[in-house]
């Protein structure tokens, strides 16, 4: 699997939109780009997915470049509740695949 | 998605005894893995739980100390050997529904202290 890059933590403001960035330079043609949150030592969630295209679903939106090197994943409107550590993760054929997951963001949302 | 639930939720064992951790889902899935996330780091693999064989475990793992059934599709237990205060940990399964096999889904976790 390739290996992804995160800054270590980042801040926003309440109902701002929040960017986090991803590094994965060395992703192979047919792996995807995942996104995880872990709230407080609970069960990661998972947040959405992409291969190539831009995706957007009710939680978040997914801007993968044109050369599939980096990623953002965007809240559009920051919560509280978005206070969360954010793992980036790419991955082979992923629901069959063991995940190997990275340090991530560590992601405050600011009142 | 897929609801997972674990049992016990968290526990607080003696060194030299063992715990049996439970994942239950409430449907079908095709693949389930066991996670440990140890204070302060993030998860780790442990195995991958095969049904009706033996669990495949990740380098660093063995059968001995942590022992995995899994008897059908929508259940299997994390047995941790031995304990010792290392083992103190955040274990988790996840889990890859047949009817989204694009991905994996995780349980609230199982917390265990070991004093």
């Amino acid at each position: 699997d390739a290996k992804t890059t995160q800054p270590p933590s980042m801040d926003c403001a309440e109902g701002r939109a929040a960017n986090l960035p991803c590094n994965h330079s060395t992703i192979s043609g047919n792996e995807y780009v995942y996104w995880y949150r872990q709230i407080h030592s609970q069960g990661p969630q998972y947040i959405i997915h992409g291969l190539k295209n831009n995706e957007t679903n009710e939680m978040a939106s997914l801007i993968i470049t044109e050369d599939r090197k980096s990623s953002t994943l965007i809240l559009p409107h920051a919560t509280l509740r978005d206070t969360a550590v954010y793992y980036c993760i790419v991955s082979y054929y992923f629901g069959n695949e063991k995940l190997t997951f990275g340090t991530g963001t560590r992601l405050t949302i600011i009142p | 998605s897929a609801v997972i639930s674990q049992k016990p939720s968290r526990d607080i064992c003696q060194r030299g005894t063992s715990l049996t951790i439970q994942c239950q889902v409430d449907s079908q899935v095709t693949m389930m893995f066991w996670y440990r996330q140890q204070p302060g780091q993030s998860l780790t693999l442990i195995a991958t739980a095969n049904q009706g064989s033996e669990a495949t475990y990740e380098s660093g793992f063995v059968i001995d100390k942590f022992p995995i059934s899994r008897p059908n599709l929508t259940f299997s237990t994390l047995t941790v050997s031995n304990m010792s205060p290392e083992d103190s940990s955040i274990y988790l399964c996840s889990v890859t529904p047949s009817a989204d096999q694009e991905t994996q889904y995780f349980g609230p976790g199982t917390r265990l202290l070991v004093l």
